[in-house]
């Protein structure tokens, strides 16, 4: 069975500060691997989707890595700002389009 | 773009009580997803669905049914609420059947069951 595993749990940074943010996995069988945000109370948005066959995706700020051979991904935050204070959450896709979610990192950035 | 809306943001419900929640996607995708989330525990799939009438169980459907009779509505059922079945509830939706694809989530529901 997928386990997925996010540390840390929680951290704080200044603002300005770069921070990686890191998920591991048990099983390496995987389509996909999502990297998403939820703000308290609320749902999830998606962030960036790594396909298996690669490694590593940006999107502005945000740059993930994969490397399914050892079970690994890092959500690299460049800059960052108090607005991207939130829980990060990454999951992976196995047969189905199942995910298989961590349990987050909460992320606060302070002024 | 996408649209997942929940019927409700919060809902209390009493011990015993058949429970609805609700799932509406705007962007005629074929698969959809309800999940529950629970602090330490992270987001576990519930039930999900690849097309209308059609449904798979997930990893912890105990105490739970569904229902897909349109393709851009998702039903949770909870026939006989428990106290244990307060948790966050998210539905999601995603385009393609049976192929990996991003999965879009709804706001959620917060139950409380008394």
């Amino acid at each position: 069975k997928q386990e997925v595993t996010q540390i840390p749990a929680a951290l704080s940074v200044p603002e300005g500060e770069n921070l990686v943010l890191n998920c591991s996995f048990t099983d390496s069988a995987i389509y996909n691997l999502q990297w998403f945000r939820q703000d308290p109370g609320k749902g999830l948005t998606s962030l960036l989707l790594i396909q298996s066959s690669q490694r590593e995706q940006t999107s502005g700020r945000l740059n993930a890595s994969l490397d399914k051979s050892s079970g690994r991904s890092t959500l690299y935050i460049a800059a960052s700002q108090p607005g991207d204070s939130a829980t990060y959450l990454c999951a992976v896709a196995g047969g189905g389009n199942k995910l298989t979610f961590g349990t987050g990192t909460q992320l606060k950035v302070e002024l | 773009d996408v649209k997942v809306t929940q019927s409700s943001r919060y809902l209390v419900k009493r011990t015993g009580e058949k429970v609805f929640l609700e799932c509406v996607q705007d962007m005629d995708h074929e698969n959809m997803f309800w999940y529950r989330q629970d602090p330490g525990l992270g987001l576990r799939l519930i039930y999900f669905s690849y097309d209308v009438k059609m449904k798979e169980k997930g990893d912890i459907p105990e105490g739970y049914s569904v229902s897909r009779e349109k393709k851009e509505r998702f039903s949770l059922i909870l026939e006989s609420a428990s106290t244990n079945q307060t948790s966050m509830y998210l539905c999601a939706s995603s385009l393609v059947a049976g192929g990996p694809d991003t999965q879009y989530f709804g706001p959620g529901t917060r139950l409380t069951v008394l």
